[in-house]
């Protein structure tokens, strides 16, 4: 079946440091790979995503890169800011056949100045 | 705007008291789901929907159902709630299952006393 893990966090760093968020994932067939990104008070928001093997996904400073032979999708960024505080999911959908979207349990990331 | 509606935002409510969660989405999408977040335990697929008069079951129904007449709404329903099922409730939404990214609503929070 398929599965998410993903550290958990919390992660604490300081204003321009830099980001890395472990995920890796279990899939049959060829899955797409997400990171959604949830602010305090709101619902989640597509932060990048990655459909193959070697794609790399990026916005707003965020870098994944899918790597099918680590089975790893894991976010970064080079110098995060105080508004990157939030919870971050790494998720994986189907490919080429249906089966359940599975999302990891999300990890708080907390900037400070 | 493309949006995803939830209804009521915040809900309290006694046990046993039958409630249904609104949800509505106005782009056309035919695939529909709801989660359960939780701490610790991340997002949660409760029910989805393939499309019209088409849904099944997701990791945790149990004590919820869901219908699908119309394309743009699937309401969650709760018809005998317990304290367990207290939890922050998400509507998504998307263009197909396969690749393709969700649209969240901005939840619902529901307290069961």
């Amino acid at each position: 079946g398929n599965s998410v893990t993903q550290m958990e966090g919390p992660v604490t760093l300081s204003e321009e440091a830099f980001l890395t968020i472990n995920c890796t994932y279990t899939a049959t067939g060829y899955p797409s790979l997400f990171w959604y990104v949830q602010y305090p008070g709101e619902g989640l928001q597509l932060l990048l995503k990655a459909t193959k093997a070697d794609d790399k996904g990026s916005n707003k400073g965020f870098e994944a890169t899918y790597r099918k032979e680590t089975t790893s999708f894991h976010l970064e960024k080079g110098s995060v800011q105080v508004s990157d505080s939030a919870v971050y999911f790494c998720a994986l959908m189907p490919g080429t056949s249906y089966d359940k979207v599975i999302f990891g349990p999300g990890t708080s990331l907390s900037v400070i100045p | 705007e493309a949006q995803v509606t939830q209804n009521p935002r915040y809900l309290i409510t006694v046990t046993g008291k039958k409630l249904t969660v609104t949800c509505s989405q106005n782009m056309n999408h035919e695939y529909m789901s709801w989660y359960r977040q939780d701490p610790g335990l991340g997002l949660r697929q409760i029910y989805y929907s393939m499309n019209v008069e088409v849904t099944d079951k997701g990791d945790v129904p149990e004590g919820y159902k869901v219908s699908r007449k119309e394309k743009r709404n699937f309401p969650l329903i709760l018809e005998s709630p317990s304290p367990n099922q207290t939890s922050l409730y998400f509507c998504a939404s998307s263009q197909g299952i396969f690749n393709n990214e969700q649209f969240f609503g901005p939840g619902t929070r529901l307290t069961v006393l």
